[in-house]
């Protein structure tokens, strides 16, 4: 059974500074895509970024990016020059063959003025 | 482009009675979602239409919880007899059509808090 596991339960980070969120994961599949959801208090979640297994760069979004190690199944999101709203919950994601999303606990980040 | 849409935003009511939640998905989106998010846990999938079919239904309590997607747009998810631990909130997502290519945006979810 493939699992996500986030060890972080809350984050803190000042503005305009950079904050790395962890994520690990344990599947069999070798072909898989992996995904950051951010879900702002009273918000809905919103895609952050996604990674493809089989893609070796790491993706980008912005200020958002990711440190894929397949080997290691490790996912971690950073985000850099913090802003006031990025604050909100952060659930990684991973996705096999089928389109179920599996979801970490997910990490509070709280970013200060 | 109007958002997935949810209805009601917040639910209060005692255990064992019934309750139905409803999601409008983007248009033209065939794939639709309904997930269970309990406090302190991640969303977690209760099942999955693929226009008025289920496609996957598996991690759905099919003893109190139901479904449906009737012409294949619009759903309902129902709970009865609803118990204290169904007090979640439940997301609506929708995504163009299926495979894992595809991203799944999510509506704002309905709060349920059953006593």
């Amino acid at each position: 059974a493939q699992t996500v596991t986030q060890s972080q339960p809350e984050m803190s980070v000042q503005e305009a500074e950079t904050v790395t969120l962890s994520c690990t994961y344990d599947t069999s599949e070798n072909n898989y895509y992996l995904f950051w959801y951010k879900q702002p208090p009273s918000r809905q979640m919103i895609l952050v970024i996604r990674q493809e297994a089989y893609k070796q760069q790491n993706a980008t979004e912005n200020r958002f990016s990711v440190n894929f190690q397949k080997a290691a199944k490790s996912f971690s999101l950073k985000i850099s020059d913090s802003q006031l709203g990025d604050t909100a919950m952060y659930f990684c994601a991973f996705q096999a063959n089928t389109d179920k999303l599996i979801f970490g606990t997910g990490t509070r980040l709280q970013v200060f003025p | 482009e109007a958002g997935v849409a949810q209805s009601p935003r917040y639910k209060i009511i005692e255990k064992r009675q019934s309750v139905a939640f409803w999601c409008n998905p983007i248009s033209g989106h065939a794939t639709l979602y309904w997930y269970q998010q309990i406090l302190g846990q991640g969303p977690k999938l209760l099942i999955q239409f693929q226009n008025n079919g289920v496609v996957d239904d598996s991690q759905l309590p099919k003893d109190r919880f139901s479904a449906e997607r009737l012409k294949g747009v619009d759903s309902t998810l129902k709970i009865q007899p609803a118990k204290l631990e169904d007090s979640a909130v439940y997301l609506c997502a929708s995504s163009l059509g299926g495979g894992r290519r595809e991203t799944q945006y999510f509506g704002p979810g309905t709060r349920l808090l059953v006593l």
